[in-house]
């Protein structure tokens, strides 16, 4: 199975500050999609296809990637992105998810 | 709108069977695929299994052998049950789905606590 390796673990952003989260596969996969999920909560779908925002998501959030690396970049932190944030691949059998970000406010 | 609510025991003895319910409303589960995710406490989330929209399962194959998943389509509900139930099966259940044409899970369920213990 396709193992994702998001980095960093936890990470702290002062608000305006622009923010990149990493997902590594151990191979290459062709889409990749991110999830935010706040304490209690359900996952959200966030970007998925790699680039695309799902509904609702503000646009300073981005995604970018290709082959076995990926990333999810916030353009300027706001309080309400403080959340972990996990990687997800369907290239392959099984379905795999990284071990997420938890992304917090300075 | 499209919604997705698990059900179940909450509490499950060692050993056991756990018996789950999803009950989705907003599309029919002819249309779309339904899966099982679980988190176990404080930790990231596994895939569990599937029903595709034709029918047929899927299963992560470290579960396969203790778990069945199925669906009653005139209800608009999914179940699990997996037996032999262990404390590492103490997780929280969602349900989610996926399209015919996309890989990705759009809509989750709130999730269902499940504790293992005796």
């Amino acid at each position: 199975e396709i193992v994702l390796t998001q980095s960093p673990t936890t990470m702290a952003a002062s608000p305006g500050e622009k923010v990149t989260l990493t997902c590594r596969a151990s191979s290459s996969v062709s889409y990749m999609h991110w999830y935010q999920q706040k304490s209690g909560a359900s996952p959200k779908l966030w970007i998925y296809d790699t680039s695309n925002r799902a509904s609702g998501v503000p646009n300073r959030f981005s995604g970018s990637g290709s082959g076995t690396s990926y990333s999810l970049t916030i353009s300027s932190m706001e309080t309400e992105d403080a959340a972990t944030y996990y990687c997800q691949q369907w290239s392959s059998n099984p379905p795999t998810f990284g071990s997420g970000t938890k992304l917090e406010i300075k | 709108q499209v919604q997705l609510k698990e059900s179940g025991p909450g509490l499950v003895q060692p050993s056991q069977t756990l018996s789950l319910t999803c009950t989705v409303s907003g599309f029919s589960l002819t249309s779309n695929s339904v899966h099982w995710v679980r988190q176990p406490p404080g930790k990231g989330l596994e895939w569990v299994g599937a029903i595709w929209s034709g029918g047929s399962t899927d299963y992560n194959s470290a579960l396969k052998s203790r778990l069945s998943i199925s669906r009653d389509t005139s209800k608009s509900q999914v179940f699990l049950k997996m037996n032999s139930l262990q404390t590492e099966d103490t997780a929280i259940y969602f349900c989610t789905r996926t399209g015919s044409l996309y890989w990705y899970f759009d809509f989750w369920g709130p999730g269902t606590m499940v504790t293992v213990s005796s």
